[in-house]
């Protein structure tokens, strides 16, 4: 396991579609994170999990965006009903004890 | 209202030159991370500083936390055009395992 791997690079889906965003940590980091970075924009931390349990997710809107990270296979960010405003690179990270992620390349959603 | 300020947001210089990058905050953090992003990348973690006052280096980059805990600098010496790219400060608060981002400031190396 060369880093964190995320897949797709790039996505295009249509409004009111739904997009699923994969992430498979380092090996041996059982702590995921995901950002959102607009264009000009800092990082947005959106949610923290861990195997099987979501721990923080305070930056994550309320509504058609949720993250799961299971016993088996990679953490999964869902976004439903996809609007033009969630176009953005979405980084998914991995940490052993939450000091200094290592970050994929991230998946650039563009909603058209 | 944005939690860290990075300053200046962009910076071009000469290769050979040497610059300071700030990032600043009202806030005290636990530790504060310096990263750097080429385009279409992710971010690259380069330092972790925990300890006020701490001064870290890494062959012509020097980091330094604030004695209060809340700026941090990065220097670079005689920069090179490897050197081009968005550095980020990232800042964690008290137990929570999750990064409070700036903007970023946006360095160009020209040779």
């Amino acid at each position: 396991n060369a880093g964190v791997m995320q897949n797709p690079r790039h996505l295009v889906r249509r409004r009111g579609q739904e997009a699923r965003l994969r992430c498979s940590p380092m090996k041996g980091h059982s702590h995921v994170y995901w950002y959102r970075q607009l264009p000009e924009e800092g990082l947005k931390f959106m949610v923290y999990l861990q195997k099987e349990n979501i721990i923080d997710e305070s930056g994550m809107p309320k509504e058609r965006f949720s993250a799961e990270f299971p016993k088996e296979g990679p953490s999964i960010l869902r976004i439903q009903q996809v609007v033009r405003g969630d176009s953005a690179a979405y980084f998914c990270a991995s940490s052993q004890a939450g000091y200094g992620y290592t970050f994929g390349s991230g998946t650039r959603l563009t909603v058209v | 209202t944005q939690l860290l300020e990075q300053s200046p947001q962009f910076l071009s210089i000469q290769e050979g030159e040497n610059l300071t990058v700030y990032c600043n905050s009202s806030s005290v953090f636990s530790s504060l991370q310096w990263y750097r992003q080429e385009p279409g990348e992710g971010p690259v973690l380069l330092v972790t500083v925990v300890t006020g006052g701490e001064v870290k280096k890494l062959k012509r980059l020097t980091f330094q936390f604030g004695d209060a805990r809340k700026d941090s600098s990065l220097h670079i010496t005689a920069a090179q055009p490897g050197d081009t790219g968005l550095y980020l400060c990232a800042g964690a608060q008290g137990g929570s395992e999750k990064l409070v981002f700036g903007k970023g400031t946006k360095l160009t190396v020209n040779p």
